[in-house]
């Protein structure tokens, strides 16, 4: 099993570019995350989704887009990147009230 | 609503001594509680769990304990090494909630 995998691992973007970062895992989890992390900092939670085709907002979603088409993917969109979004992005899967599983984390600077 | 504190950090301790890093709760209900750890440049690994009052979780020599009349679960090791140097957090999962509440992490740094 690869558990979750984060594609890509590093990412560099100018300011108002956007991308997909994308997030899959193999252990049929219901529940799937999205995360930052800023140096220093704790997680914030940006989205999640607790079934296919479902998706909420966490603390901090502004500036940030979701989609969950199939049950082991989870998507993660910036529309129009910005110097502040700067930080490692962590995906994570579960099941209710379980541990959470998380990927390597992709690194995304905004220049 | 439900919360987690943590000790503040970062911890600094010298190889061999012995480790507690302190986690308290608000929550309603019977959450379940998990460490998690960081090591530098990689994600997060479940580290232990306990999901009832008095359980104990452990593992690599960590553990804590569901003490639900304290509402803690405080982190241990009889023996840190420089290879533990990362950072923990504690997180509680309950019936209120789809995600996990998490601490706000504690650095551990372990001089040999």
């Amino acid at each position: 099993n690869a558990g979750v995998t984060q594609t890509p691992k590093f990412r560099v973007l100018k300011t108002g570019q956007s991308m997909t970062l994308l997030c899959a895992q193999d252990m049929n989890h219901e529940y799937m995350y999205w995360y930052r992390q800023d140096p220093g900092m704790g997680l914030r939670l940006i989205h999640y989704s607790v079934g296919e085709g479902t998706t909420a907002k966490g603390e901090v979603p502004d500036g940030y887009n979701v989609s969950r088409l199939k049950k082991q993917n989870f998507l993660l969109g910036l529309e129009s990147a910005a110097p502040s979004q700067t930080s490692v992005y962590f995906c994570a899967s579960s099941n209710y009230r379980a541990e959470q599983y998380f990927g390597p984390g992709t690194r995304l600077t905004v220049t | 609503g439900d919360s987690v504190t943590q000790m503040e950090g970062p911890v600094t301790l010298s190889e061999e001594a012995f480790l507690t890093i302190n986690c308290t709760y608000t929550a309603t209900g019977y959450p379940s509680l998990f460490w998690y750890v960081q090591y530098p440049g990689e994600g997060l690994q479940l580290l232990l769990k306990a999901t009832k009052a008095d359980d104990k979780g452990s593992n690599k020599g960590f553990e804590a304990t569901y003490r639900k009349e304290t509402t803690s679960f405080h982190l241990e090791k009889g023996s840190v090494q420089v290879s533990d140097s990362a950072v923990y957090f504690c997180a509680l999962g309950s019936d209120s909630n789809y995600q996990l509440i998490w601490g706000a992490g504690t650095k551990l740094i372990i001089k040999p």
